[in-house]
């Protein structure tokens, strides 16, 4: 089955950088790559995603590239602010949002003042 | 993106006992799942919610210890049966919206002593 691994499992940047987390898949059927920000005591909220016939896709601050030949993709965040600190996931899928989300480990973002 | 609610939003149970968790959505979707979350860690899918038949359960989870409804497209509900301390998790559902991206609930947080 599909097996995704999350880089850093922390981070932390100063308020204003930039924060980038990466992930890597195993299957190389997987086509949809989604993001989520959990925040303490709050379910996963999806922040952005791509698909995999795309390269890249921005909204506003965020930011995801994904390298299929690679088997990664990255989450970029500028322009960081406080309320930017969670748990950032990102997850992998064979059928879009229609099947089973496989989920990294997580990253603790912490966004210094 | 749907609008869903989990009820109850957190419990304490003794072990052994059970607890069943709903998970109600604004409008009507096609394909629900649930997932545990086990403190500090990612999400695992216990099982894809079929309405009008049995759940389809992953590896690692079985029907007796998470027996799951789906009378319709709104609602479903998961028992978390006879309980130990294991059990201890956040237990959230989710739902596929119109854009073929899951959204997923608050979550239930339950504490087994």
């Amino acid at each position: 089955g599909e097996n995704v691994e999350q880089h850093p499992s922390t981070l932390s940047v100063q308020e204003g950088d930039s924060a980038v987390i990466k992930c890597t898949y195993s299957d190389s059927a997987s086509n949809y790559f989604p993001w989520y920000k959990q925040e303490l005591g709050k379910g996963p909220q999806l922040i952005i995603d791509i698909r995999s016939n795309v390269g890249e896709k921005k909204d506003q601050r965020i930011a995801v590239t994904l390298n299929k030949t690679a088997k990664h993709f990255s989450l970029h965040i500028t322009e960081t602010q406080p309320e930017d600190s969670a748990v950032y996931f990102c997850a992998a899928s064979i059928n879009f949002g229609n099947e089973k989300l496989t989920f990294g480990t997580g990253t603790r973002l912490t966004i210094i003042p | 993106s749907a609008v869903i609610s989990q009820k109850p939003s957190r419990d304490i149970c003794q072990r052994g006992t059970s607890l069943t968790i709903q998970c109600q959505v604004d409008s009507q979707v096609t394909m629900m799942f649930w997932y545990r979350q086990q403190p500090g860690q990612s999400l695992t899918l216990i099982a894809t919610a079929n309405q009008g038949s049995e759940a389809t359960y992953e590896s690692g989870f079985v029907i007796d210890k998470f027996p799951i409804s789906r009378p319709n497209l709104t609602f479903s509900t998961l028992t978390v049966s006879n309980m130990s301390p294991e059990d201890s998790s956040i237990y959230l559902c989710s739902v596929v919206g119109s854009s073929d991206t899951q959204y997923f609930g608050p979550g239930t947080r339950l504490t087994v002593l």
